[in-house]
């Protein structure tokens, strides 16, 4: 247990739906992330919040759209998302944005 | 855009011998980080280095970080099959350290028992 629970663990969903990632933290920490893990690809940073307020944007599609309602919590909200966008999906958190980070178990999405 | 090469890309290793991950940047590193990944699951943090020539450890494993060469090793002494895995390094994207970070596509570790 790294103090990271991601929710739901697995997600499989049509072109048309719209779904939301749950990320939530008991550590305290300040500075939330999503990451994106694809096959073959390297993990990639999707956002980053610093007090609740989004300090990072790494050129993402707008179908996804993030949301930190206080310090503890990290949605990712889903729409007409692509079969391209199956992956995992990672949620970090760190003391500060300059901390170490430490990640949830993630979120297995598949589209269908 | 900053790149991390990691290398061996896969590693295969009988029980009890030593091995050695590298990773490599194309642009200075201001920070270096460890993580080990079971296939499907989330990160786990090993270790961080920030300044050059540090070198940490935790339980068997060493890792080191040499600022000229903008490259990280990862050394596992006396590898058990509780090594296995994909071990990731990640790289702090800039000197004012926003909390990006880059990754490297990972090395998968298997120990033959």
């Amino acid at each position: 247990e790294t103090g990271v629970t991601q929710t739901p663990r697995h997600l499989v969903m049509g072109m048309t739906n719209k779904k939301s990632l749950k990320c939530e933290q008991h550590l305290g920490h300040n500075a939330m992330y999503w990451y994106k893990q694809s096959a073959k690809k390297p993990l990639e940073l999707m956002f980053v919040y610093s007090l609740e307020e989004r300090v990072e944007n790494n050129s993402v599609p707008s179908r996804f759209s993030p949301e930190c309602p206080n310090s503890s919590h990290l949605f990712l909200h889903l729409h007409t998302l692509q079969p391209e966008d199956s992956a995992l999906y990672l949620c970090a958190s760190s003391h500060t944005q300059q901390g170490s980070q430490y990640f949830g178990a993630g979120t297995r999405l598949s589209v269908l | 855009s900053q790149e991390l090469e990691q290398s061996p890309q896969s590693l295969i290793v009988q029980e009890g011998k030593n091995l050695t991950i590298n990773c490599t940047s194309s642009k200075t590193l201001y920070g270096l980080y460890w993580y080990k990944q079971k296939y499907g699951e989330g990160l786990i943090f090993l270790m961080m280095l920030q300044k050059g020539g540090e070198e940490k450890s935790h339980e068997k494993i060493t890792a080191k970080l040499d600022e000229k060469k903008q490259q990280s090793s990862l050394h596992i002494t006396a590898s058990q099959p509780s090594h296995a895995g994909i071990y990731l390094c990640g790289a702090v994207a800039s000197s004012s350290n926003t909390g990006k970070l880059i990754f490297g596509q990972g090395t998968t570790l298997q120990v033959k028992p």
